[in-house]
This record gives structure tokens, C-alpha cells and sequence, in this order.
């Protein structure tokens, strides 16, 4: 597609549910990443995918957050027993660059998640 | 460890003003930095970014950004605000394969 895609956009869960978020990256991208963005903060780091390979994950807040990218393409964020810190923005975001530092990373528009 | 600090929460600015947004940066090597704008209720959009090759960077929109290692800083301008302008900007510097952001700086344009 023509941008990173993040569906859905809008999710109200509640507390102790499970969700899955997924993110289709630009076509032909090979890194991919998942960012956390609270409300009135800077996006945070969560994990990094290379193809199907996860190499980072030291992001992840805690071991209810678990992400995968199985055939190297779309990825999918889930939470398991949801609270509600969990209520933030959700980005995913690719590039085209195996470590290219000066690349151009591509954010999606995000998933807002709230829990009640 | 890489990281950014941007000084001011909030800046508002008349339409028609100069915007500036300020960005420091720490980094024990050349650092490669971005500056990225969100419009509410959406992702990032890339303004400009840093990657040693001219210090004066010029991005989208109007704004340009300068790269000055003396005062390791990489301060983001507009000559003129726009209404359009109003946004949250975030400052980023890439550490291995990830960005770390700054906390951002919410710019409000007064008509």
C-alpha cells in the first residue's frame, strides 16, 4: 500500500480483555517497528522486527505485550489481560533500510486504545 | 545513551511570526536526528531530518533545521507561522536501529 496501514483505529476494551492490534507496513519494507505513545508524551520504543525476525524487544512493558511478524510482512500487537495503563496510542512504523540509520522511518496513523 | 531534550512544552506564536522550536540533542557520536510533526489525532509525518551531510536541512512545509555540533543542538524554524502549523512536534535522534523521541512542543498559532 501506499502507507503503513493500522487497523483499527478506535478500540475500547475492558479491563482484563484481550486485544490484537495489526499494522501492514509499506510494501517492500523490512524493518518494522511498534511504538507506545501516551497521551501528552513522546511515542516510546516497544519492539523491532527485521522480516519475521524479532531483534529487539526490550521495549515491551511487561510479559502481558507480545508482538509477531510472521511471514515478515503484517504485524500483530497484542495485550493480554488488558488495564487500563495500558490506554495509549499505538504506532507501527516501517522502513525500507536493514539498519541504514539515515533512513526514513514511516509511521502509520495509530490504534487508540482505551480500557474501562 | 543517545537522547533528545526539547525545551518547551507549549510555544504559541502569532500567525505570520518566527517559529522556533528548540531540540538538544547527547550523543557520544555523530548523531542522526529527525524531526517529526503530528496533526491531532494522527500519526507522525517526517519534516526533515539530519544525516551529516549539509548542516542547514530543509524540510517540508517551509521549515529547515541547523545542525550546530558546538551547541549540540538542531533547533527546528518557520520565517512565518501558518495557521496550518498548529501541531505537535517531536525531535528524535536514531539510537541502533530505533528513533528516541524528545517529549515534544505543542505549537499553537494565534490569528
Amino acid at each position: 500500500g501506499a502507507g503503513v496501514s493500522q487497523s483499527p483505529r478506535y478500540k475500547v476494551a475492558k479491563r482484563g480483555q484481550d486485544v490484537a492490534l495489526r499494522c501492514d507496513p509499506i510494501s517492500g519494507h523490512v524493518s518494522l517497528f511498534w511504538y507506545q505513545q501516551a497521551l501528552g508524551q513522546g511515542p516510546e520504543f516497544l519492539t523491532y522486527f527485521q522480516n519475521e525476525a524479532q531483534l529487539d524487544k526490550s521495549g515491551l512493558p511487561s510479559d502481558r505485550f507480545f508482538a509477531e511478524r510472521p511471514e515478515g510482512s503484517v504485524s500483530t500487537l497484542k495485550i493480554q489481560r488488558t488495564q487500563q495503563e495500558d490506554s495509549a496510542v499505538y504506532l507501527c512504523a516501517s522502513s525500507a533500510d536493514r539498519g541504514a540509520l539515515g533512513n526514513t522511518i514511516y509511521f502509520g496513523e495509530g490504534s487508540w486504545l482505551t480500557v474501562v | 545513551a543517545q537522547s533528545v531534550t526539547q525545551l518547551g512544552s507549549h510555544v504559541s506564536v502569532s500567525e505570520g511570526a518566527l517559529v522556533l522550536l528548540r531540540c538538544n540533542y547527547s550523543s557520544s557520536v555523530p548523531p542522526y536526528l529527525f524531526w517529526y510533526v503530528q496533526y491531532p489525532n494522527q500519526g507522525l509525518q517526517l519534516l526533515l531530518k539530519y544525516t551529516s551531510a549539509a548542516t542547514l536541512v530543509k524540510g517540508i512545509n517551509g521549515f529547515e533545521a541547523e545542525f550546530k555540533k558546538s551547541e549540540t543542538s538542531f533547533h527546528l524554524t518557520k520565517p512565518s507561522a501558518h495557521m496550518s502549523d498548529a501541531a505537535e512536534y517531536f525531535c528524535a535522534v536514531r539510537r541502533a536501529e530505533k528513533l528516541v523521541f524528545g517529549k515534544g512542543t505543542k505549537l499553537t498559532v494565534n490569528p
